[in-house]
C-alpha cells in the first residue's frame, strides 16, 4: 500500500525556536496533503490543506503566519512553526492519498510529537 | 458543522470478550465512514472504511456497520486480544474530503 513518511516523529526545543516537520508520500505523488494537530486526550483537528504548488488552506483558528506550509513538490509538503511556544506543544499528523483512487483513503504519517520548553 | 463523538472514552475488557465500540456523528450527509488505530505516539492505521451506500464492513475479527439515518456507527472486535490494545479512532468524511474525527476509546484488553 501507498506509504507516507512524517520526519521527525519526537522534537524538543525552546520557547521562540522554529520547528520544520517534513512529510512525505514515498510511492506515489500527492497533490494535497492534510495537516492535523491533536492535543492530549482530544480528537485529532485539521490544520490546513497543503495543495502543491498554491497557497495552503487553513482551518479557522489557525494561524497561517505561525504554521507555515509549504507543498514544493508533488511528494513533499512541510509544516513550520515559527517561534513555538510551549502552547503549541501537540501531536502533529500528515496525510495524503495517491491519485488515481477515491479521495476516500487517506494514508497517514506516523506523526511528531512536539514539546516546546 | 460535522461533530463526531465516542463512547464509552475508555474501555477494559479480559482477553478474549467481545466487545463494541460506538460512534456518533451529528450530520448524516457523510462520504463515508472509517476506523482507524492509533498505538501510543504514533500514527493512525486504517482498520475499516464503509461507504455511505454500505451498511457494514468485514476484515478479520472486525466487524463496523454505518447506520446513516441514526448517525451512528458501531466496531465489533471479536475475541480480543492483548495486542488489541489502543485507541481506536472513527473518523466522519465529507464530501470536501475533510476528516472530522471522534476522540477515541482506548481499549485495553487484559491478559
Amino acid at each position: 500500500g501507498a506509504v507516507v513518511s512524517q520526519h521527525p516523529s519526537r522534537v524538543i526545543c525552546k520557547s521562540g525556536t522554529s520547528v520544520k516537520i517534513e512529510c512525505r508520500s514515498l510511492d506515489f505523488q500527492a497533490t494535497t496533503m492534510f495537516w492535523y494537530r491533536q492535543f492530549p486526550k482530544q480528537s485529532l483537528m485539521l490544520m490546513a490543506t497543503s495543495n502543491e504548488g498554491s497557497k495552503a488552506t487553513y482551518e479557522q483558528g489557525v494561524e497561517k503566519d505561525k504554521f507555515l506550509i509549504n507543498h514544493a513538490s508533488l511528494t513533499l509538503s512541510t509544516l513550520t512553526v515559527t517561534s513555538a511556544h510551549p502552547e503549541d506543544s501537540s501531536f502533529y499528523i500528515c496525510s495524503a492519498y495517491p491519485p488515481g483512487v477515491r479521495r476516500e483513503k487517506l494514508f497517514f504519517g506516523s506523526g511528531t510529537q512536539l514539546s516546546v520548553l | 458543522k460535522q461533530e463526531v463523538t465516542q463512547i464509552p472514552a475508555a474501555l477494559s475488557v479480559p482477553e478474549g470478550e467481545n466487545l463494541v465500540l460506538n460512534c456518533s456523528f451529528t450530520d448524516s450527509a457523510i462520504y463515508n465512514l472509517q476506523w482507524f488505530r492509533q498505538d501510543p505516539g504514533k500514527g493512525l492505521t486504517s482498520l475499516l472504511l464503509i461507504q455511505s451506500s454500505q451498511r457494514e464492513q468485514t476484515s478479520g475479527r472486525l466487524n463496523a456497520s454505518l447506520d446513516k439515518s441514526s448517525g451512528r456507527s458501531t466496531l465489533y472486535i471479536a475475541a480480543s486480544q492483548p495486542g488489541d490494545s489502543a485507541t481506536y479512532l472513527c473518523a466522519a468524511q465529507g464530501g470536501s474530503e475533510k476528516l472530522v474525527f471522534g476522540k477515541g476509546t482506548k481499549l485495553t484488553v487484559n491478559p
